[in-house]
């Protein structure tokens, strides 16, 4: 099962720029973390945000949560050619015990 | 850091052959242990989760017949894709809950897995 739907499902942008993503989710949560993953390899953990937090940041990565509307989206800013990647949000659910349900995802693709 | 290691990484076998695939907490002692899928171009997809000592719970649409999980310790999880289909192929991902107070969850490498 997935939670829900991430917004683009892909970005293609010129190196610099900053490279907004955004995701929903169906049912409450504890916690949403961000994840990025290069083209058949696995998971990098980049940020997590909980349930009480409205944002966060992380070095060129700004994370916001709306709980009121099931939503966060990831702000990777002065993008980098290295950042092209697939990105996805995750959400800890407790239903039938605590699991990581992931969104869709979006595949960025930065131009140098 | 937390590190869950995959064995094989890549495996290759003929329709209708099992494979089973490792999946190892190293440094952390894991009660829960999560198998995912994930197509190409897809997002993952959660298969089960496997707890120490006991049955594992499979998601709706998953055949525990096919997709055999054992979790016999604290630190190794087996998933076996029994007589395997060239649909079965894809890549398979792992994860550990550390059973220490913070209950972080760390992801393996994954294992391609192609049927021929």
């Amino acid at each position: 099962s997935q939670q829900g739907e991430e917004d683009p499902q892909a970005l293609s942008i010129q190196e610099g720029e900053n490279a907004t993503m955004n995701c929903s989710y169906k049912t409450s949560i504890n916690n949403l973390q961000w994840y990025r993953q290069n083209s058949g390899r696995g998971l990098v953990h980049l940020i997590l945000i909980r349930s009480n937090e409205r944002e966060k940041h992380s070095g060129r990565l700004r994370v916001t949560l709306d709980t009121s509307k099931k939503s966060s989206s990831l702000l990777i800013t002065a993008s980098r050619a290295a950042d092209t990647a697939s990105y996805f949000c995750a959400t800890l659910v407790a239903t039938g015990g605590f699991k990581t349900i992931f969104g869709a995802g979006t595949r960025l693709f930065v131009k140098a | 850091g937390a590190v869950v290691s995959q064995h094989p990484s890549r495996v290759i076998c003929k329709s209708g052959t099992s494979v089973k695939i490792e999946c190892r907490s190293l440094d952390f002692q894991a009660t829960t242990m999560f198998w995912y899928r994930q197509f190409p171009k897809k997002s993952l997809m959660l298969m089960a989760t496997s707890n120490e000592g006991s049955k594992a719970t499979y998601e709706q649409g998953v055949e525990k017949d096919k997709f055999l999980i054992n979790h016999a310790s604290l630190t190794l999880s087996t998933l076996t894709v029994t007589s395997a289909h060239p649909e079965d192929s894809s890549f398979y991902i792992c994860s550990a809950r550390d059973r220490g107070s913070k209950g972080e969850q760390y992801f393996g490498p994954g294992t391609r897995l192609t049927v021929t």
